[in-house]
């Protein structure tokens, strides 16, 4: 069975634009979870998305976006885009709310 | 307090020894705990899952769960070289597919 992939895997991005990063979790799986990782802050939850719908979501402002479309393929949009946004941005994948499974993450940079 | 704290270490370990990580959650109502191994450069790796009180048993791995002293601990038994790298707890306080991480154990096997 494939796993997560993520595209792109690597993004250079300057102040003030907006990038669009997508996700295909492994195949059956509903729910897809996007996460945020950096030195300082460490793996923050930003959203999940469960049939289409956003399930739960983290403590990000509303540059941060996202969807899923009715194949489960994600996309997570990060607008007006801010130094601090430089990060790994990784999404998992599971069939419910048990084990989910990462991606190999896209490597965002914001200069 | 952090809702999920570990020990960030380094922990070493000589080759052949037990490794042992611990991590306490804050969210008495958690149902869900998992350990996640990341070596440098790549995303997180699913290596246990624990749902219930008590040892569960992989391979080399055991997950060891105490909900009511809200303790969760890794052990891996016969560490290897290839055992080096980060393991993140991770905590589902019951809110779907929302994974909340430590801050990770940098763990160092040496030969």
């Amino acid at each position: 069975k494939a796993g997560v992939t993520q595209t792109p895997r690597y993004l250079i991005k300057t102040r003030g634009q907006q990038v669009t990063l997508s996700c295909s979790p492994i195949s059956g799986h509903r729910s897809v979870s996007w996460y945020q990782q950096t030195p300082g802050q460490g793996l923050q939850f930003l959203f999940e998305y469960f049939s289409e719908t956003q399930r739960n979501k983290g403590n990000f402002p509303g540059r941060f976006s996202g969807r899923q479309f009715s194949n489960s393929r994600s996309e997570m949009n990060v607008s007006t885009l801010e130094l601090g946004d430089s990060a790994l941005y990784l999404c998992a994948s599971s069939v419910s709310q048990y084990e989910q499974y990462f991606g190999p993450g896209t490597r965002l940079t914001v200069t | 307090q952090k809702e999920v704290e570990q020990n960030s270490g380094p922990l070493s370990v000589p080759e052949g020894a037990i490794a042992s990580l611990n991590c306490t959650y804050s969210d008495r109502g958690s149902q869900s705990f998992f350990w996640y191994r990341q070596y440098s450069g790549k995303s997180p790796e699913l290596i246990m899952s624990i749902y219930s009180n008590g040892d569960k048993e992989d391979g080399r791995f055991t997950a060891q769960l105490n909900k009511a002293s809200q303790y969760v601990s890794l052990l891996i038994r016969d560490s290897q070289p290839s055992d080096s790298a980060t393991y993140l707890c991770a905590v589902n306080p019951n809110q779907g597919g929302k994974l909340i991480f430590g801050q990770g154990t940098e763990l160092s096997v040496k030969p």
